[in-house]
């Protein structure tokens, strides 16, 4: 069982570069999620996805963008890379709205310089 | 704004010692809270909690939610040095995302 797949684990950018953080899930599952984890903190909602080909903004989408275009893929994009987007990212998948199936990946950490 | 406040930040114990993690919320129309434990990597499941007064157990673990008063708590019973983790909340929205704490971080020493 893969459940949530994410990759790259780890990434340096510089300032001004742009990169695709990939999300794959074998579950079926209809809601998709990205999240990002900054040290002391909770985890932040970025983008969600109810099902293919609707996503929706959550709490801080600014500088990020996504896209549903299969059930298992929900690739998130980092255009124009800043210090502030510094943090661990995290993909998770659910089969019924905000219930114990939440199923998250390993993460990705990503440090822009 | 919704809210999740966990309470403390961090904690610090020694093996044996019994804890209460507590979550207060303001969140309205919440499916379900839930609690989860991180140690390095992804936050793994432990509880969710839907109707008020009912106790969910695991082993050394329990938890309960109290509707009326906002408010949830995670108990650890007999701590051993597994258990030093972050311990988040998160409320279930009803777009299935989580609106979730900073976390407490308890460390167990020996």
């Amino acid at each position: 069982n893969a459940g949530v797949t994410q990759t790259p684990k780890f990434r340096i950018l510089k300032i001004g570069q742009s990169m695709t953080l990939q999300c794959t899930q074998d579950m079926n599952h209809n809601y998709m999620y990205w999240y990002r984890q900054d040290p002391g903190m909770g985890l932040k909602l970025i983008y969600y996805s109810v099902g293919a080909g609707i996503t929706d903004k959550g709490e801080v989408p600014n500088g990020y963008n996504v896209s549903r275009s299969t059930t298992e893929d929900f690739p998130l994009r980092l255009e124009l890379a800043a210090p502030s987007q510094t943090s661990v990212y995290f993909c998770a998948s659910s089969l019924v709205a905000g219930q114990s199936g939440y199923t998250f990946g390993s993460g990705t950490r990503l440090t822009v310089v | 704004e919704d809210k999740v406040v966990q309470s403390p930040l961090s904690l610090v114990v020694h093996e044996g010692d019994t804890v209460t993690l507590n979550c207060s919320y303001e969140v309205t129309n919440f499916r379900s809270l839930l609690w989860y434990k991180q140690e390095k990597k992804a936050p793994t499941f432990l509880f969710m909690l839907t109707s008020s007064g009912i106790e969910k157990k695991s082993g050394r673990l329990s938890s309960i939610l109290d509707k009326k008063e906002l408010f949830s708590i995670l108990n650890i019973t007999a701590t051993q040095t597994g258990d030093s983790a972050v311990y988040l909340c998160a409320l279930g929205g009803s777009q299935g995302n989580l609106i979730f704490g900073k976390g407490t971080k308890l460390s167990v020493k020996p």
